[in-house]
């Protein structure tokens, strides 16, 4: 079983709809991040928290420690919200990561 | 500034030769970070340093990779000799302390 699972592994989404992508993992972590890896393959990080809940724009992601559970949501979403999103959680060194195998994510217009 | 700084984009190679990835991070970032990504396996950490010294290489494949830091605005990363399995995207990121990490544009290789 890996240490970091997501859910879905693709997500398909009409434009507008709210998204919420799930992350779950198994070990103790000193911080969560979230990133987004364009089409065009570069990677930027969008959250990175340890308790309750952080938004940037239309994001906004959270995390319950107890629960070891993590969502990012997107409100009205975009097509230019296409890509895929990774979960990781970081031991010690928060750049340490166990990374999850990505949410593959498509809006339509 | 102009973020992390990685080079060469793209290396194509022949089995058996040498590749050297270079890595420039964010002036004044003092963690960097060499990462691996596949289909198989997705992203996975290969070594990072903290102030220019290795402090967890365990994600090294094997003794044909090896990681260089001689100062705060380079770092290396070696394979020797190279084998068709080491095809994938290498990225290199840098932070500051505990803040976010950024990634460099990653380089492609292909080992034929």
């Amino acid at each position: 079983k890996n240490e970091v699972e997501q859910s879905p592994q693709n997500l398909t989404a009409q434009e507008g709809e709210f998204i919420t992508i799930n992350c779950s993992y198994s070990v103790g972590i000193s911080a969560l991040h979230w990133l987004q890896q364009h089409p065009g393959g570069g990677i930027v990080s969008l959250f990175m928290l340890s308790s309750g809940k952080k938004k940037h724009g239309r994001l906004i992601a959270t995390i319950n420690i107890q629960e070891k559970h993590s969502s990012l949501h997107i409100t009205a979403s975009h097509p230019r919200d296409s890509a895929v999103y990774i979960c990781a959680v970081s031991r010690g060194s928060q750049g340490n990561l166990i990374f999850g195998k990505g949410t593959k994510l498509s809006v339509k217009p | 500034d102009a973020g992390v700084i990685q080079s060469p984009r793209h290396e194509v190679t022949e089995m058996g030769q040498e590749v050297t990835l270079r890595c420039k991070p964010i002036s004044g970032h003092d963690y960097l970070f060499w990462y691996r990504q596949t289909m198989m396996r997705g992203l996975e950490l290969l070594i990072y340093f903290n102030n220019n010294v290795p402090i967890d290489d365990s994600g090294m494949p094997e003794d044909r990779f090896s990681a260089k830091m001689p100062n705060a605005s380079f770092s290396t990363l070696k394979i020797q000799p190279s084998e068709p399995r080491d095809s994938a995207v290498y990225f290199c990121a840098s932070s500051f302390g505990t803040e976010k990490l950024f990634f460099g544009s990653g380089t492609q290789l292909s080992v034929l």
